[in-house]
C-alpha cells in the first residue's frame, strides 16, 4: 500500500500529558500537511510543509503543538500537556506539489481523559 | 478570504434515486475546489477536482461536480444512489491549506 500511512491510529491518554503522532507520506509527495478534524465537522488546517521548510502555521496551533518534517519525509506532531478539548481526529495529508490533489490517511483519533 | 458553505447538513434519498450535494464557494480569485468522501474511522478519499479545464467535473463512483461561476456553486451529483454511497461528504477549496466545508451526512436507504 502506497498511501498516506499515519501511526497509532488510536491514542488514549490523561489530561496533561504529551503525545507524538507520526505521518508517512506517499513517497514522491513534497507537500505535507496536517489537519484537526472535531466531531460533525470538516478538517480544520493546522500546518504545512514543502519538504522539509514549515511555511505555515494556523493560529489554532497553539504553542503546546509543535510539528517537524526533519529529513522532508515522515512528520510528526506533538501535543504537550494535552487539554480536554485536544479530542479529535488528526489527519495528515500529501501532495506531489502546490495546487495538486491531497491524499488523506485514515488520522489518529486522540481521546484525553 | 476564501470560503466553502455546504447548503445542507443531512440529505436522505431512496436507493436508484439521483444525489444532489450543495456546496457554494467564495473567493476573491479562481479557486480549486475539490469534493472528498468520509466513511466512519476513515480518512477523506478525493472523489474529484475542479481547476478551470471544465466546468463539468466528473470524479469516480459515478459522481460529477459543476462549477457555475455566476452562481458561484460546485454541486455534487451522481445519477443513480447506490447503499454504498453512504458517507459524510465534504467539500473544499483552496491551493495551499484546504478550506472545509461542515459536511453533508448522506444517507441512501433500500
Amino acid at each position: 500500500d502506497t498511501g498516506v500511512s499515519q501511526d497509532p491510529r488510536h491514542k488514549i491518554t490523561k489530561r496533561g500529558q504529551n503525545v507524538t503522532f507520526r505521518c508517512d507520506p506517499i513517497s514522491e509527495h513534497n507537500r505535507l500537511y496536517w489537519y484537526r478534524q472535531t466531531l460533525g465537522q470538516g478538517p480544520e488546517f493546522l500546518t504545512y510543509f514543502q519538504n522539509e521548510a514549515q511555511l505555515e502555521k494556523s493560529r489554532l496551533l497553539s504553542d503546546r503543538f509543535s510539528a517537524e518534517r526533519p529529513k522532508g519525509s515522515f512528520s510528526t506532531l506533538e501535543i504537550q500537556r494535552t487539554e480536554q478539548g485536544d479530542s479529535a481526529m488528526y489527519l495528515c495529508a500529501s501532495s506531489l506539489s502546490n495546487n495538486q490533489p491531497q491524499h488523506f490517511g485514515d488520522g489518529t483519533r486522540l481521546s484525553i481523559l | 478570504a476564501q470560503s466553502v458553505t455546504q447548503l445542507d447538513s443531512h440529505v436522505s434519498v431512496s436507493e436508484g434515486t439521483p444525489v444532489l450535494l450543495r456546496c457554494n464557494y467564495s473567493s476573491s480569485y479562481s479557486p480549486s475546489l475539490f469534493w472528498y468522501v468520509q466513511h466512519p474511522n476513515k480518512g477523506l478519499q478525493l472523489l474529484l477536482k475542479y481547476t478551470s479545464a471544465a466546468t463539468l467535473v466528473k470524479g469516480i463512483n459515478g459522481f460529477e461536480a459543476e462549477f457555475k461561476k455566476s452562481e458561484t456553486s460546485f454541486h455534487l451529483t451522481k445519477p443513480s444512489a447506490h447503499m454504498s454511497d453512504a458517507a459524510e461528504y465534504f467539500c473544499a477549496g483552496g491551493t495551499d491549506k484546504l478550506i472545509f466545508g461542515t459536511g453533508t451526512r448522506l444517507q441512501v436507504f433500500p
